[in-house]
This record gives structure tokens, sequence and C-alpha cells, in this order.
């Protein structure tokens, strides 16, 4: 079954705008990770969020999370057509430390047009 | 440096049938993970490997099993194939140390379909 359930499910941007992507999820977690796929094939690993951690950047790319609410948010800022694909987040439950068991989300399809 | 390595990339398999997947961790990693991704979902977790060893299991039928081999090269099998085993098979790689387990690099996939 599904961890997560992700926010919106499909997304139509122009190129330059930003994209917010929310996840939610049920339990408590070690780490939430978001991951993109172009077309159906493999996954890229983006960025990782403790649970300890609120909020993270990389490039272009802030994610924050709320372990309260059991959510978590991808921005992504000034967007290109690149970065038309699908968006997952993933928790991982594991205690005392990560065990790569991720439970993913439904994903958000991102469509950025040029 | 290659990354996680998947052999084949599509597979076309008749239902009843038998099927073996392969896949190469990324350089120095020695833990496999498998997950299944069905069309317009997310991946699910099937089973993962370390010392050629199942390590944790998703929930998933025993028709699905796997190896690991002493260079941490992993397959998963599946055999008496059903017409919803169809879908897009996603190995990921990592290190485990000290119990805990690094960062997980995923392949490209191999896209099973079953007719």
């Amino acid at each position: 079954s599904q961890q997560g359930e992700e926010d919106p499910q499909a997304l139509s941007i122009q190129e330059g705008e930003n994209a917010t992507m929310n996840c939610s999820y049920k339990t408590s977690i070690n780490n939430l990770q978001w991951y993109r796929q172009n077309s159906g094939r493999g996954l890229v690993h983006l960025i990782l969020i403790r649970s300890n951690e609120r909020e993270k950047h990389s490039g272009r790319l802030r994610v924050t999370l709320d372990t309260s609410k059991k959510s978590s948010s991808l921005l992504i800022t000034a967007s290109r057509a690149a970065d038309t694909a699908s968006y997952f987040c993933a928790t991982d439950e594991g205690y005392g430390g990560a065990t790569n068991k991720l439970i993913f989300g439904t994903g958000t399809l991102l469509a950025v047009q040029p | 440096d290659a990354g996680v390595t998947q052999s084949p990339t599509h597979l076309i398999k008749t239902r009843g049938q038998q099927v073996t997947l392969r896949c190469s961790p990324k350089s120095g990693h020695d833990t496999v993970s498998w997950y299944q991704q069905a069309l317009g979902q997310g991946p699910q977790f099937i089973f993962q490997y370390y010392e050629e060893e199942e390590r944790q299991r998703g929930n998933f039928p025993d028709r699905f099993s796997g190896h690991q081999f002493p260079n941490y090269s992993s397959e998963l099998n599946v055999n008496a194939l059903l017409l919803g085993d169809s879908a897009l098979y996603l190995c990921a790689s990592s290190l485990t140390l000290q119990g805990a387990l690094t960062e997980a690099f995923f392949g490209q996939g191999t896209r099973l379909t079953v007719v």
C-alpha cells in the first residue's frame, strides 16, 4: 500500500514560475525523500530531509517537513521545461537509522510549458 | 563509475511463465532493494538483500523471490506470471554502514509486460 498521498496529482505551469508539490504520510519516519522520474524510467534522487530537520535547500529545490502534521512540500523555483517529470515523495520508517524500505506516494505529474 | 544497471530493459512474457530480472549495484554498494511500479502508481517495495540474504520484505506473494550473489549483484524471480505483474521493476542499491543505509540509487528499470 502507498504511504503517502501527493497533491496535486498534476500541475501545469509556465517556464519561470515556481512549482509546489505537497506530500502527506501516515506514520513516524526516519527521513523523507523526494525523487524525480522522467517518462516512466528510473528514479533520480533529489533531496533527503531527516525527521529532526524542518527545511532543506538544494539549488532550485526547497523542501520543508512538518512532522506534527505528517506533511512535506517540495518547491521548485524558476522552473524549466526540463523539470517536466513525475515527482514522488518517499518515507523511510526505520528506527535508529535508514532502512531504505521506502514507501512512495502516488506522485505529482509536473508539466512545464516553454 | 557505473551506476545501477538492470537487464533486460524490456521483456514480454506469457501468463504462467517465469521471469528473472537482473541488477548490478553501484560500485561500492552492498545492499540491493527491488521495487514494483505499476502504471500510474508509485513504486512498491518488494524486498531487500544484504550479505546474500533477504533482510526485509514487502507485501508480495511467495511467487516473488530473489537472490544476491557474492559480488552483490541480485536477481528477482517471478513465478507463475499474472497479467497484474506487468509493471516497471526497479532496483536500488545502497551501502549498509553500522546498521543504517546510505542514500539509495535507482537503476533505469525493467519494463515487464505479461500477455
